[in-house]
């Protein structure tokens, strides 16, 4: 069983639809990131986070460390939102990431 | 300023052969990660540094070795190249943001690697 995992595999979306990408993990985490890596581009770090929730423009992420969940949310999602989005858990000694989630927005 | 750099971009080697990458970080940056990217395995964290100390390493065989010098910049090495070890190699700079575990975290571009 994959330590990290991303659902759903792939998504695409109709531009203007809220969108939702989970990640579960099954070990104790000290963080979890989202990240944003869009075809033949690099990496972009869109959030770090605990607890709670965080904001940042149209997206929104939450995690929900009892129920080892989190959850990253696009509002009025654009084709440039067409990207992979990978969670990766943090420990004290390890980072794993998961699958990843491709997202194709279409005009 | 300036984000991370990697060097080189792009590299082709021969099965056997060994290969440095370099990556310097963002300015005031002490903490530098590397990672591996493959169609076949993801995203794959190699190890970390900071202030010139390895603090924690992925499950990668000893052919992989890094090391941080004193203004911060990383360099990581594969021994006895193999041809699965043709990917992406990923650095990322990091600082932390007041929070226990809570950092900000940038990417370079990569260094792409072909073993033949």
């Amino acid at each position: 069983k994959n330590e990290v995992e991303q659902s759903p595999q792939n998504l695409t979306a109709q531009e203007g639809e809220f969108i939702t990408i989970n990640c579960s993990y099954s070990v104790g985490i000290s963080a979890l990131h989202w990240l944003q890596q869009h075809p033949g581009g690099g990496i972009v770090s869109l959030f770090m986070l605990s607890s709670g929730k965080k904001k940042h423009g149209r997206l929104i992420a939450t995690i929900n460390i009892q129920e080892k969940h989190s959850s990253l949310h696009i509002t009025a999602s654009h084709p440039r939102d067409s990207a992979v989005y990978i969670c990766a858990t943090h420990s004290y000694d390890k980072v794993i990431f998961g699958p990843g989630t491709s997202l194709s927005v279409i005009p | 300023k300036a984000g991370v750099t990697q060097t080189p971009r792009y590299l082709i080697k021969t099965r056997g052969q060994q290969v440095t990458l370099s990556c310097s970080p963002i300015s005031g940056h002490r903490s530098v990660s590397w990672y591996q990217q493959t169609p076949g395995q993801g995203l794959q964290f190699l190890f970390e540094y900071f202030s010139e100390t390895q603090r924690n390493k992925g499950n990668f065989p000893g052919r992989f070795s890094g090391r941080q010098f004193s203004n911060s910049r990383s360099e990581m090495n594969v021994s006895t190249l193999e041809l699965g070890d043709s990917a992406l190699y990923l650095c990322a700079s990091s600082i932390k943001t007041g929070r226990s575990s809570s950092y900000e975290q940038y990417f370079g571009p990569g260094t792409r690697l072909t073993v033949t």
